[in-house]
């Protein structure tokens, strides 16, 4: 079954220091892979996607994301995080079903110490 | 261009009553989807509708929960009778169509407390 791995639930970083946020997935094809963001008290905002090319991709904020295969991961990073990337963040896999819906990972809470 | 609105933001309410959140799409989006987010746990869809019609509806509890999307515009989500178990925030998302290859534009959400 289609299902993404989030290990981390929380992850504390100093403000200016770099960020990796794991994902794994499973899936029997080649995956659309997603990483959105969630606000306290707001909706989940798109930071990047991955469909095809590229394994290396480029969000918005600063965050980039690598695809890889071979460990079936898509992990996010930023090299210098700012107090306001504070948010929980949801990795996401599919298109699964026929209505090509998303599977979403339980989310990492990011918290950033000054 | 107006994001996608939900209302009301929060309700608290008695196990056994009944609840309705309501969602406004962006204009011009075909496919409206609705989440359930319990607390420490990623949005799971509980129904996706392709303009009015249902797409999938595979994880919403039919016994207890409804939607509709009249028009292919507004929709409604309702709970009736609410349980202890469907404390959670309710997502409702839109996209121009469906398919993973297009981005979903999610609302901030209705936080539904039962007691």
């Amino acid at each position: 079954a289609q299902s993404v791995t989030q290990p981390d639930i929380h992850i504390t970083v100093s403000e200016g220091a770099s960020l990796e946020l794991r994902c794994n997935y499973s899936y029997g094809a080649t995956p659309y892979l997603f990483w959105y963001v969630q606000s306290p008290g707001q909706g989940l905002q798109l930071l990047l996607k991955y469909f095809s090319g590229d394994t290396l991709v480029q969000g918005i904020k600063g965050f980039e994301a690598e695809f890889k295969r071979s460990q079936s991961s898509f992990n996010l990073r930023k090299p210098s995080v700012h107090w306001s990337d504070a948010a929980e963040y949801f990795c996401a896999v599919g298109p699964i079903g026929g209505g090509n819906k998303l599977v979403f990972g339980a989310g990492t809470i990011l918290r950033v110490k000054s | 261009e107006a994001g996608v609105a939900q209302s009301p933001r929060y309700k608290i309410i008695e196990k056994r009553q009944s609840v309705a959140f309501w969602c406004n799409p962006i204009s011009g989006h075909a496919t409206l989807y609705w989440y359930q987010q319990i607390l420490g746990q990623g949005p799971k869809l509980l129904i996706q509708f392709q303009n009015n019609g249902v797409v999938d509806d595979s994880q919403l509890p039919k016994d207890r929960f409804s939607a509709e999307r009249l028009k292919g515009v507004d929709s409604t989500l309702k709970i009736q009778p609410a349980k202890l178990e469907d404390s959670a925030v309710y997502l409702c998302a839109s996209s121009l169509d469906p398919g993973a290859t297009y981005e979903q534009y999610f609302g901030p959400g209705t936080r539904l407390t039962v007691t």
